[in-house]
């Protein structure tokens, strides 16, 4: 199993720019999520997913849109990225049943936007 | 809206030296408080879950306790090495609070 893997490792982008961050895991979990982390802060949750076909926002969700159209896949849209973007982007997946609390994380995309 | 610190924010050791983190938290009406380790560039690793009926659980040289009632939550570690090395984060279920993590150095 590859776990949870995501792309671009990094990247930079001008302010206005659009880009999608990818993610995807393969252990067949219904939920998956997005946080940002920045330094001196903890991760904050940006959207999350329980299911293909369902979204729903999380803590930070402004500038930041997500769609779900398999259970493997969960990307994060910015469509006009702005220097208050810039941050660290986790993706996680875990089960809906059974052990629910083993949350898996990629390991994350450094975006900057200049 | 919960709110979880960690205090303190960076902390050096020298090896073998036995030593805890704290983890706080401003509502005590959480599920579960869970403590991952995250290594430069990499994600989060879970190491112990404590479930709210629970007051602590132990993995090898870890231990993690849990007192809902004061909002705190601890992480013992025991004879630290070069490799414990990381930042500790802990985050409380309910709505999946972090704190910012406390970045440990142990020294060889």
């Amino acid at each position: 199993n590859a776990g949870v893997t995501q792309t671009p490792k990094f990247q930079v982008l001008k302010t206005g720019q659009s880009m999608t961050l990818q993610c995807a895991q393969d252990m067949n979990h219904e939920y998956m999520s997005w946080y940002r982390q920045d330094p001196g802060m903890g991760l904050r949750l940006i959207h999350y997913s329980v299911g293909a076909g369902i979204t729903d926002q999380g803590e930070v969700p402004n500038g930041y849109n997500v769609s779900r159209s398999t259970t493997e896949d969960f990307p994060l849209r910015l469509l006009s990225a702005a220097p208050s973007q810039t941050s660290v982007y986790f993706c996680a997946s875990r089960p809906t049943s059974g052990n629910v609390y083993e949350q898996y994380f990629g390991p994350g995309t450094r975006l900057t936007v200049t | 809206k919960q709110e979880v610190t960690q205090i303190p924010a960076a902390l050096s050791v020298p090896e073998g030296e036995n030593l805890v983190l704290n983890c706080s938290f401003t509502d005590s009406a959480i599920y579960n408080l869970q403590w991952f380790r995250q290594d430069p560039g990499k994600g989060l690793t879970s190491l112990l879950l404590i479930q709210s009926s629970q007051r602590e659980q132990t993995s090898g040289r870890l231990n993690a306790s849990l007192d809902k009632s004061s909002g705190r939550s601890t992480l013992y570690i025991a004879a630290s090495q070069p490799g414990d090395s990381a930042t500790y984060l802990c985050a409380v279920w309910g709505d999946m609070r972090f704190g910012a993590g406390t970045r440990l150095t142990v020294k060889p």
